[in-house]
């Protein structure tokens, strides 16, 4: 059964680095064509897709996100991390983590982590 | 503005047939899979449909996808009060080297 959890902090204030952990069993991240993404939704709004990290340390960003995003696998093998630089309170959102395949949308996903952006 | 566009609204009565559209491009539903999600108030997206028309086992038959050139579709049949929720389709990208999310399509059962 694969599981994904979200952690991190819950307010940030602006223009801090927002740090987001992935700790995920059931799969593993060393696999070939195995990936974990990151997406996010607003309170009320679409998702919006932020990045992935694949199985050879590939990495795809958000065109529009990409100067404040950083996507990393953990040495521990089953967690990946997500930095978000500059965050504004249009930031604020429910952050997902999701198990991926190679060039797919995601499939299994997290229960999400709510991050507000507020002084 | 997402990529893929969904209709923001649809509705139907108990037992009804209903589908949810969602329209891309050649760089995204006309070249790759397309997923969908179901989410409920409060909660994650869920997957319904994976690589256009598969359902992930515990998945009701009920839900079926289908692709058509750079469009795809999700039914519904034999609609119940439980499955009032948003739904939201997705795909890669190939230009913006990413997937793509329509901004979904709140279901209403009558």
């Amino acid at each position: 059964q694969i599981t994904l959890k979200e952690s991190g902090p819950t307010l940030v204030k602006p223009t801090q680095t927002l740090t987001l952990t992935c700790i995920f069993s059931g799969f593993s991240l060393s696999s070939r064509g195995v990936g974990v993404g990151w997406s996010r939704q607003p309170p009320g709004k679409p998702l919006e897709w932020l990045a992935v990290i694949y199985w050879n340390d590939d990495k795809r960003y958000s065109p529009s996100l990409k100067s404040r995003l950083t996507i990393a696998k953990d040495t521990s093998g089953n967690q990946v991390v997500l930095t978000m630089t500059n965050m504004d309170a249009a930031d604020t959102a429910r952050y997902y983590c999701a198990h991926t395949g190679l060039w797919s949308p995601p499939e299994n996903w997290g229960q999400g982590a709510l991050v507000t952006v507020s002084s | 503005q997402s990529v893929l566009t969904q209709p923001p609204s649809a509705s139907g009565t108990p037992g009804q047939r209903v589908t949810i559209s969602c329209s891309g491009s050649s760089s995204n539903i006309g070249s790759n899979t397309v997923n969908w999600y179901q989410q409920l108030p409060g909660t994650a997206p869920n997957v319904l449909i994976y690589s256009n028309n598969q359902r992930p086992s515990g998945v009701p038959d009920r839900f079926s996808g289908s692709k058509s050139g750079t469009s795809a579709s999700l039914a519904i049949t034999g609609l119940q009060s439980e499955d009032e929720a948003d739904y939201f389709c997705a795909a890669w990208d190939d230009s913006l080297d990413g997937v793509v999310f329509g901004g979904g399509t709140k279901l209403t059962v009558l």
